[in-house]
């Protein structure tokens, strides 16, 4: 069965430091990731797909499929990226969320 | 129209009450999808159509009653309802099922 771990449900920075939100994942298949975010009251949004390997609002994140992790990252926080983050794996049609991640960022 | 829209943006129901949500694109997606996300957690898929046809139910109570009933269209039919029923219902559409799923606002369901 797939599962998605984010280890921590709230994750506090300062307002220029570098950031960090884990994600582990179990799946037997190649994996398909991805990281939602979910702003105050607003839908729930695509950020990054690991297949595009893009960079969204400075926002990176990379498939480590020996340590089984697909962690986002951002060198400087900024205090609009407060939100709910959630790492997801897609099998066929389902798509399975990690329980996610509050970021609060504090000017 | 590039985004997938929801109606009510919210709604009151009593146990009795039989209601339906909505949803609706038209970036000409074949796939839509019912998800159920509860306060502080995250979403849980219900339902998927394919093509219009319904391809996942996950072992949802039969008080929720999908329908497509065109390649646009998404309702949700709720009969009978219970208190723990209420919840955000989100709603999202992806270019067929292996493709990224793309959500609605949500519609966020109170059952008194």
């Amino acid at each position: 069965a797939q599962r998605v771990t984010q280890p921590e449900k709230l994750l506090s920075v300062f307002k220029g430091a570098p950031v960090e939100l884990k994600c582990n994942y179990s799946y037997s298949g190649s994996p398909e990731l991805f990281w939602y975010v979910q702003y105050s009251r607003q839908r729930l949004q695509l950020l990054l797909r690991h297949i595009s390997r893009e960079s969204i609002k400075g926002f990176t994140a990379d498939l480590n499929k020996g340590e089984t992790s697909f962690h986002l990252k951002k060198p400087f926080a900024q205090e609009e990226d407060s939100a709910m983050y959630y790492c997801a794996l897609k099998s066929g049609s389902r798509l399975t969320f990690g329980e996610g991640t509050q970021l609060t960022v504090n000017p | 129209d590039t985004e997938v829209t929801q109606t009510p943006k919210h709604l009151v129901m009593g146990m009795t009450n039989k209601k339906s949500l909505k949803c609706e694109q038209h970036m000409g997606h074949r796939a839509m999808y019912w998800y159920k996300q509860k306060a502080k957690k995250p979403p849980e898929l219900m339902f998927v159509y394919s093509y219009e046809k319904l391809s996942i139910n996950e072992s949802v109570p039969s008080r929720f009653s999908p329908e497509c009933p065109n390649s646009s269209l998404l309702n949700l039919h709720l009969h009978a309802l219970q208190p723990e029923d209420s919840a955000l219902y989100l709603c999202a559409s992806s270019q067929d099922i292996a493709e990224t799923q793309y959500f609605g606002p949500g519609t966020r369901l109170l059952v008194l």
